[in-house]
């Protein structure tokens, strides 16, 4: 079965720029998608079709996708941007999610 | 506000069986795919199952495959999971949401509403 592996966490400074990644056989073939979730909340969808912002997502959430990997990046990390995140993608009509990075703002 | 509520969640003998519930508002809940998912306590986000707008294409995940089955009634713009045969390694929050696109699988897709969520505890 597919897998997409992710790093357990990632630290930031405020202001500065996070990169989570997520890695998968020929990712970079189909396209990705992120997730913020916040302790006690449900999912919130930040990006789309690799590089793609819903409405009300702030311009600071950019992502790629290339090769094997798909990468979120935050640019100006606030404190607000702590939380887990979740990369996901299709594999023959099933969704994968990743395990899951844990982003710490400090 | 576009919402999904989800219900039927609670504590059930293993064996025993579940039917969860989605109720969608304020979109036009015919026009998109939608899910479940599913997420034990301070572990990660699993996709259990997905279904397109006119119930034509369903996955599963192999985990629920064969004990699981999703259904939609698109004139009570309703999402449901029927869940048989349950596990203790079946406990955890279940999401019901929705997808940007029609069809469930496709790569374009992305779920952009969730519900708060209900809890099944098999025990």
């Amino acid at each position: 079965s597919y897998e997409l592996t992710q790093p357990p966490s990632v630290s930031v400074s405020p202001g500065q720029t996070a990169s989570i990644t997520c890695s998968g056989d020929k990712l970079g073939d189909i396209y990705a998608s992120w997730y913020q979730q916040k302790p006690g909340q449900s999912p919130v969808l930040v990006i789309y079709q690799d590089t793609k912002r819903p409405s009300g997502i702030p311009e600071r959430f950019s992502g790629s996708n290339s090769g094997n990997t798909a990468t979120l990046t935050i640019s100006g990390t606030q404190a607000m941007d702590e939380a887990d995140y979740y990369c996901q993608a299709w594999d023959s009509s099933t969704a994968v999610f990743g395990g899951g990075t844990k982003l710490t703002v400090l | 506000e576009v919402q999904l509520v989800e219900s039927g969640g609670g504590l059930v003998q293993p064996g025993r069986s579940l039917r969860l519930s989605c109720a969608a508002s304020v979109f036009t809940f015919d026009d998109y795919a939608m899910h479940w998912v599913r997420q034990v306590p301070g572990k990660g986000l699993e996709w259990v199952s997905g279904i397109s707008w006119d119930s034509g294409s369903i996955g599963y995940a192999d985990s629920v495959k064969g004990r699981f089955t999703i259904s939609r009634d698109n004139a009570k713009n309703s999402l449901y999971l029927q869940m048989n045969t349950l596990r203790a390694e079946d406990t955890a929050l279940y999401y019901c949401a929705k997808d940007r696109t029609m069809i469930q699988g496709v790569s374009a897709g992305g779920m952009d509403v969730w519900g708060q969520g209900t809890t099944v505890t098999v025990s």
